[in-house]
């Protein structure tokens, strides 16, 4: 079965450090894979999205992912945080198949917080 | 352009009533998408409606049940209510076509708490 694994709960970075979110998934075939953010009380922004060729992918608000077959993961990164990034992000995978045609796959999420 | 609309926001609703949730998909989208997310934990699948047609479920009872119109917006049925539908219900509005029916956008959501 697909399933996606974000191994860090919560990480604590200082505004203008970079930032690497990790994501494991687990799917035989090319996944698709996606980055959303979510802020207190909201409901989730697509960050950005890879379906096929070049393995990184530029989102928007400055974040990339880089797609890693060997590794199983789509680490999600930003070189300079703001205050403003502090939120919870979710990787999430998109299901293949006659039956889950469409689904997407979503991991616990990583609430990022940002100090000063 | 107006985006992925929800209502309404927050709902409370006593264990074994029903409740009925509603979302207007993102202009020029066909497919409509319903996920819960309990507190803590990621966004889970409920099903997708085409068409007026449910396409896919996931690991959900039977209490809950959806329907879609023809203006492509759609609602959320949850019959006997209980303590553990508690959470955040989120629609995602998409295409029905090829890799865009993955490009899901979402809505702010619906606050459902069952006392």
């Amino acid at each position: 079965a697909q399933s996606v694994t974000q191994p860090d709960i919560h990480i604590t970075v200082s505004e203008g450090a970079s930032l690497e979110l990790r994501c494991n998934y687990s799917y035989g075939a090319t996944p698709y894979l996606f980055w959303y953010v979510q802020s207190p009380g909201q409901g989730l922004q697509l960050l950005l999205k890879y379906f096929s060729g070049d393995t990184l992918v530029q989102g928007i608000k400055g974040f990339e992912a880089e797609f890693k077959r060997s590794q199983s993961s789509f680490n999600l990164r930003k070189p300079s945080v703001h205050w403003s990034d502090a939120a919870e992000y979710f990787c999430a995978v998109g299901a293949k198949g006659s039956s889950n045609t469409g689904k997407l796959i979503f991991g616990q999420g990583t609430t990022l917080q940002v100090k000063p | 352009d107006a985006g992925v609309t929800q209502s309404p926001t927050h709902l409370i609703k006593t264990r074994g009533q029903q409740v009925t949730l509603r979302c207007s998909p993102k202009s020029g989208h066909d497919t409509v998408s319903w996920y819960q997310q309990a507190l803590g934990q990621g966004p889970q699948f409920i099903f997708q409606y085409y068409e007026e047609e449910e396409r896919q479920r996931g690991n959900f009872p039977d209490r809950f049940s959806g329907h879609q119109f023809p203006n492509y917006s759609s609602e959320l049925n949850v019959n006997a209510l209980l303590l553990g539908d508690s959470a955040l219900y989120l629609c995602a509005s998409s295409m029905y076509r090829a890799l865009w029916l993955y490009e899901q956008y979402f809505g702010p959501g619906t606050r459902l708490t069952v006392t």
